[in-house]
């Protein structure tokens, strides 16, 4: 069954530090998402992506966070210069309708900003 | 931020009870998924509700989208310790394309 992929699995970086998080959406898919969820709280949506361009972002995804899929099939998201309020667990989804917006979700990359 | 609201936060049950999750808004949504989360991963798409007062079933879980669909409601009969995990509701407004999760309800099923 097709999944999405997420690297790392867990990934410890320095405070100031930049941070790449690789995902491998579903091939057919052509809608792709990060969230967020910080240890013990919600889910948070990032950033949504179609035709290589941010369709929607909130608040959280300022100017440290950008979103790329730079060959056709990784879509990736980086924080420039990480913070400690940065850890978190990152899941990248994809979806393959707009309508009706399922979402297929990877495993998460952990990440621990120290 | 449209702010989805779940209930209760904890639930901790016995084999073979029922149980009823709640999901509740201010907001209108033009769809409403259930998903479940295991620890360490990412949340499972167990349904998606579209039409006012839909009812869906899967297996011992039913689910029911509110005819305001500003709401929603996950019903598991007979609960198995399988079925131990976060269930979160999620909602995709009209005319957006993100999807805003509910704060989440734990259920843990003791044997």
């Amino acid at each position: 069954e097709p999944e999405v992929t997420q690297t790392p699995s867990h990934q410890v970086t320095q405070m100031g530090q930049e941070v790449i998080l690789r995902c491998v959406p579903i091939s057919n898919h052509l809608y792709f998402y990060w969230y967020r969820q910080i240890l013990g709280q919600k889910v948070e949506f990032l950033v949504s992506f179609y035709n290589n361009e941010i369709s929607e972002k909130s608040e959280i995804f300022d100017d440290q966070f950008s979103v790329e899929r730079p060959d056709g099939s990784n879509f990736t998201l980086k924080i420039r210069s990480t913070k400690l309020e940065d850890s978190a667990m990152y899941f990248c989804a994809s979806s393959e309708s707009y309508v009706t917006g399922e979402l297929f979700f990877g495993e998460g990359s952990r990440l621990t900003v120290l | 931020t449209q702010l989805l609201e779940q209930s209760p936060q904890f639930l901790s049950i016995q084999e073979g009870e029922n149980l009823t999750v709640y999901c509740n808004s201010s907001s209108v949504f033009s769809s409403l998924q259930w998903y479940r989360q295991e620890p360490g991963e990412g949340p499972v798409l167990l349904v998606t509700v579209v039409t006012g007062g839909e009812v869906k079933k899967l297996k011992r879980l039913t689910f029911q989208f509110g005819d305001a669909r500003k709401d929603s409601s996950l019903h598991i009969t007979a609960a198995q310790p399988g079925d131990t995990g976060l269930y979160l509701c999620a909602g995709i407004q009209t005319g957006a394309n993100n999807l805003f999760f509910g704060t989440g309800t734990r259920l843990t099923v003791i044997p």
